[in-house]
């Protein structure tokens, strides 16, 4: 059974904190996604790795920054957290980039709230 | 740019009645790929459904049913005799040779509530 696996489910941190999110995926993917979910929102792409080591920004980057050291695990940085960072933040991976004809697989979600 | 829209924010039907979820898209792209995903309270999407640009045939898989129709752009999901565990929120997605930064674009979403 594929899997993609976030370290937490629920997470409390103060502001200020430097917070770390992990997700580790066993589908030997390519490309790894960290997304937040807030309502009426819907999914906004935080960043994207489409490589070891290499990572794109996506819309809503600012704030966070992200680590690939391994083909399997990207992890999520919010450097200095902040109240407006209260969110559901949710990782994928996929085999493919554009026009992909393969879906993403998404972990089951870290709820982060941030006082 | 690419775009989707699921204009309907929340959705409440009693249990049995079929309900038709929308979603419109854009994109200035022949070659794309549309998705729905389903959100359960557990938290983890669950992919359900993916459709090439170039295949309009309707799809059924049980109680679920996909209209795709590239004249309207769009990509609409049925639920036929809803159930209760079919609450949940999903999601319509788009993907595209010029998705660039956001390789995976989402529409806000439709919560879907099927009450016993």
């Amino acid at each position: 059974d594929v899997k993609v696996t976030q370290s937490s489910r629920y997470l409390v941190k103060r502001t200020g904190e430097k917070v770390f999110l992990e997700c580790v995926q066993d589908m030997d993917h390519e490309n790894m996604f960290w997304y937040r979910q807030d309502p009426g929102l819907g999914l906004r792409l935080i960043y994207f790795s489409y490589d070891v080591k290499m990572k794109e920004k996506g819309d809503i980057p600012e704030g966070y920054s992200v680590s690939r050291e391994k083909k399997e695990r990207f992890s999520l940085i919010l450097e200095s957290a902040s109240t407006n960072q209260t969110s559901m933040y949710l990782c994928a991976s996929s085999q493919s980039l554009g026009a992909a004809d393969t879906e993403a697989f998404f972990g089951q979600g870290t709820r982060l709230t941030v006082v | 740019a690419q775009k989707v829209t699921q204009a309907q924010t929340e959705i409440s039907v009693v249990e049995k009645e079929d309900v038709t979820l929308d979603c419109v898209y854009e994109t200035r792209d022949t070659t794309y790929y549309l998705f729905w995903y389903k959100q359960p309270p557990s938290g983890e999407l669950v992919f359900l459904i993916r459709r090439n640009s170039f295949d309009e045939q309707n799809e059924i898989s049980g109680r679920y049913s996909w209209n795709f129709q590239k004249s309207t752009s769009s990509f609409n999901f049925t639920i036929t005799a809803s159930q209760v565990v079919d609450s949940a929120v999903y999601f319509c997605a788009l993907s595209d040779r010029y998705s660039g930064n956001t390789p995976l674009v989402f529409g806000k979403g439709t919560r879907l509530s099927v009450i016993a």
